[in-house]
């Protein structure tokens, strides 16, 4: 098992530019969620889903969109990237029942300039 | 809702000193409760959790928690640190009847061990 591994690790945008940050899992978990990690201010919880085709959103859910389409995959895309979108954004997933035991991926480490 | 407060954004310790992270938590619901650690550039990983049950909870690396219901707490320690503990500690909670993965995290308090 891979577990949950997400794509790129590092990736430095220009203000405006949009793109979409991967992650997949392979251990059949039912939800996912995605938080970005700012210094001092923990993890806050940006949009999670509870299934393919279900999605919802968190704290921050603001100048991002995601969707699930399949169990596996949770991509996260930043619409117009903004430097206040600069930060660490870790994946998660879960298996339904587990109370709340969740798995985190590497993480991916954005820059907007 | 529920919120998180971890007291110390920093905790120096020497090796082979025992240590204490404070987590404090609000909550109007009975809530799950876990602790979390981070070494350098890597993820998060489960340290220890509490469901329900004793209030003292076991978790890897010789690391425990205890659950005060009265006081909202649920510290983490360690008798004795090691070097390799150096990393970020996170507090989390969930609400029990939540059942869509939101995770709510303190600040994190960073843990340095000290030769």
């Amino acid at each position: 098992n891979a577990g949950v591994t997400q794509t790129p690790k590092f990736q430095v945008l220009k203000t405006g530019q949009s793109m979409t940050l991967q992650c997949a899992q392979d251990m059949n978990h039912e939800y996912m969620s995605w938080y970005r990690q700012d210094p001092g201010m923990g993890l806050r919880l940006i949009h999670y889903s509870v299934g393919a085709g279900i999605t919802d959103q968190g704290e921050v859910p603001n100048g991002y969109n995601v969707s699930r389409s399949t169990t596996e995959d949770f991509p996260l895309r930043l619409l117009s990237a903004a430097p206040s979108q600069t930060s660490v954004y870790f994946c998660a997933s879960r298996k339904r029942g587990t109370y709340n035991e969740q798995f985190f991926g590497p993480g991916t480490r954005l820059t907007v300039l | 809702a529920q919120s998180v407060t971890q007291l110390d954004s920093q905790v120096p310790v020497f090796e082979e000193a025992p240590v204490e992270l404070r987590c404090n938590y609000s909550s109007s619901v009975s809530v799950y409760l876990f602790w979390y650690v981070q070494y350098p550039n890597q993820g998060l990983q489960l340290l220890l959790k509490y469901l329900s049950g004793s209030t003292l909870v076991k978790g890897i690396n010789g690391f425990e928690a205890e659950f005060n219901k009265s006081q909202t707490s649920f510290h983490l320690r360690k008798p004795s640190v090691h070097i390799s503990d150096t990393a970020e500690y996170f507090c989390a909670v969930s609400d029990q009847k939540n059942q869509g993965g939101k995770l709510i995290f303190g600040q994190g308090t960073e843990l340095s061990v000290k030769p």
